[in-house]
């Protein structure tokens, strides 16, 4: 069965500060990849998505970067942490039905 | 931007059914319709999907109008363990492109 694993599950990093969050993918081949984040309180924003190795789409301009260096991983990262990017962020995959989700990554940026 | 509106808001009995509205009145022939739901702090939990036709599954049933502008998600005897946000979501899939654009939600609030 297919499974997706994100880590780590809870994240306090200072502003300025670089972060990486990893997302792996069991049980599919060439999955379509997505990183969401959620604000308190709000809904799931789509921050970049990634239909194959190498290729990455962006959404929204931000201070964050995405990279998937094999077919099952994504990673998101920052070089410099702002407030702002504190919030919940989610990994997930799809083929050609439904999405899974991982669990979640909550970030606070102090 | 999101291709969905949902009343932000809605309550429900416990034991009775739970129908929780979506337009989406821009959505393309092929585009199907998604519902998520997303019990704090996890992440969101597939329930149904559909293009035209009416669907049913052990959690819950998607009726989609004729014209495909709007759906209802019922959820035919709601529990405790329901209240969560429900997002309606078009799927948005073409060429090297396939997303899903969340909007705001509704929040479902089953009380006893």
């Amino acid at each position: 069965s297919q499974t997706i694993h994100q880590w780590p599950a809870t994240l306090v990093q200072p502003v300025g500060s670089p972060l990486s969050l990893e997302c792996t993918v069991e049980g599919t081949s060439n999955p379509n990849l997505y990183w969401y984040r959620q604000a308190a309180g709000r809904g799931l924003q789509l921050l970049f998505y990634s239909v194959g190795i190498g290729q990455i789409s962006s959404e929204v301009p931000q201070n964050l970067s995405a990279s998937r260096p094999q077919d099952r991983q994504f990673i998101l990262s920052s070089k410099k942490l702002l407030l702002s990017d504190s919030g919940f962020y989610l990994c997930a995959w799809n083929m050609n039905t439904e999405a899974f989700f991982g669990q979640g990554t909550r970030l606070t940026v102090v | 931007d999101a291709k969905t509106t949902q009343p932000p808001s809605m309550d429900c009995a416990e034991g009775r059914a739970a129908n929780l509205p979506c337009n989406h009145s821009t959505i393309s022939g092929n585009e199907y319709v998604y519902w998520y739901r997303q019990i704090h702090s996890q992440g969101p939990q597939y329930i149904i999907h559909g293009l035209k036709n009416n669907e049913t599954n052990e959690m819950a049933s998607l009726i989609i109008t004729e014209d495909r502008k709007s759906s209802t998600l019922i959820l035919p005897h709601a529990t405790l363990r329901d209240t969560a946000v429900y997002y309606c979501i078009v799927r948005v899939s073409r060429l090297n492109t396939d997303k899903l654009i969340f909007g705001t939600g509704t929040r479902l609030q089953v009380f006893p």
